[in-house]
């Protein structure tokens, strides 16, 4: 699986959009991008995935770069409940694990 | 709540005894998944099953541990002779499908003392 880079922590005011950075440069084509994120003491918990295209749920937008070296995941209107560690992981289609890194701790600000 | 539930949800254990843990999926689920979790790291891969076998298994997954899902449905991990370095957060999570996300349940906190 291709190694992914996200900054340690990010802050974010309330009411605001919050756009988490991935760098995915070794990425294959037949790997998506997975974004989960973990809430403190809580399992993780699925955000979004995408392929080539940029990608929008209830939760979030998911916005891959052309070469797919790199991607923004976007909440729109940031909520202290998403106070959590958000990861971006590259998965290998049909591949069953998941592979966490460090991930990115943000944190929303009142 | 995803679904997903665990049991118990903490555990504190003497150094050398046994201790199981279960889990039960989403009940349509067919992929089962463990992971560890130590403090201020990402979880890491354990092992998966599809139904009732067990199909990759992590180096992590020393000889001590043994998990099972007998008829495809909840699943246990056992780890025999714990030591200080098992303490960690144990995650079970479960999908359907090949590339479904994984839906993880709230973890097991085990201490060994």
């Amino acid at each position: 699986d291709a190694k992914t880079t996200q900054p340690p922590s990010m802050d974010c005011a309330e009411g605001r959009a919050a756009n988490l950075p991935c760098n995915h440069s070794t990425i294959s084509g037949n790997e998506y991008v997975y974004w989960y994120r973990q809430i403190h003491s809580q399992g993780p918990q699925y955000i979004i995935h995408g392929l080539k295209n940029n990608e929008t749920n209830e939760m979030a937008s998911l916005i891959i770069t052309e070469d797919r070296k790199s991607s923004t995941l976007i909440l729109p209107h940031a909520t202290l409940r998403d106070t959590a560690v958000y990861y971006c992981i590259v998965r290998l289609q049909g591949a069953q694990k998941l592979v966490f890194g460090q991930g990115t701790r943000l944190t929303i600000n009142p | 709540d995803t679904g997903v539930s665990q049991d118990p949800r903490h555990k504190i254990t003497k150094r050398g005894q046994n201790v199981t843990f279960r889990c039960d999926p989403i009940s349509e689920h067919n992929r089962l998944y463990w992971y560890r979790q130590t403090l201020g790291q990402g979880p890491e891969f354990l092992t998966y099953f599809q139904n009732e076998a067990q199909l990759e298994k992590s180096r992590l997954l020393s000889d001590r541990f043994s998990a099972e899902r007998p008829k495809g449905s909840f699943s246990t991990l056992e780890i025999q002779r714990t030591e200080q370095g098992d303490s960690a957060m144990y995650l079970c999570a479960s999908s359907l499908g090949l590339v479904g996300e994984q839906y993880f349940g709230p973890g097991t906190r085990l201490t060994v003392t």
